[in-house]
């Protein structure tokens, strides 16, 4: 168990809904990582935020939005959901920078149909 | 861009070693390596920062040549909980990119 938590464990949708990912980071940790694991892309970096703020962007769609709120916790916020986005979202979370280690949540498997 | 990861899989009895290599066309500043079992979250194993030296715990060690910006994961006497998939991810910039992945299997 990394300490890192996320929710749902998995979600089924339909193309052109909204959905909501929540995570919390381990104690102590002010860094949470959004990434997306799909077969044809590989793990890709998504977003990360620093206590509150945006600090670094990977390759995030505009139709995705993330923000980390006072308690530390985070959400991804995906819109306008297409076929392609169906992977597993994991959320990471270290104790400052990139340069720190990360541990990983569960992840959310995300299906549009 | 990726950094390309080699081999693509490797096959390994108990007992035996294997090494990975993460290769890069960006300077980095530093370089993960994460173990990911079948259905389940990546695992962090090291990590080697711009500067730094070879890290290692158990049978488990890596490198990293920054001027090549190259990385290595040394596996040693392999065990059957070391399958999985490694990735590697480098850093450069405040921005991350993971491997491919390389797809070990350790056989008894």
């Amino acid at each position: 168990d990394s300490g890192v938590t996320q929710t749902p464990k998995h979600l089924i949708t339909a193309t052109g809904q909204r959905v909501t990912l929540r995570c919390s980071p381990r104690s102590g940790d002010l860094s949470v990582y959004w990434y997306q694991q799909s077969l044809d892309q590989g793990l890709q970096f998504l977003i990360q935020y620093y206590n509150g703020e945006e600090r670094a962007k990977g390759n995030i769609l505009e139709r995705f939005s993330a923000q980390q709120f006072p308690d530390l916790h985070s959400e991804l916020n995906l819109s306008s959901l297409e076929l392609g986005d169906s992977a597993l979202y994991f959320c990471a979370s270290s104790v400052e920078t990139m340069n720190n280690e990360q541990f990983f949540g569960p992840g959310t498997r995300l299906t549009v149909l | 861009q990726q950094p390309v990861q080699s081999p693509q899989a490797v096959i390994l009895r108990e007992g035996e070693d294997a090494v990975i290599n993460c290769s890069s066309s960006k300077a980095l500043y530093s370089v993960h390596w994460y173990r990911q079992k079948h259905g389940e979250a990546p695992v962090f194993l090291m990590i080697l920062l711009k500067g730094g030296e070879q890290k290692g715990h158990d049978k488990i060690s890596a490198s990293f040549n920054e001027k090549k910006q190259q990385s290595s994961l040394y596996l040693t006497a392999s065990q059957l909980s070391y399958s999985g998939t490694y990735f590697c991810g480098t850093v450069n910039n405040n921005d991350m990119r993971f491997g491919a992945g390389t797809r070990l299997t350790v056989k008894p």
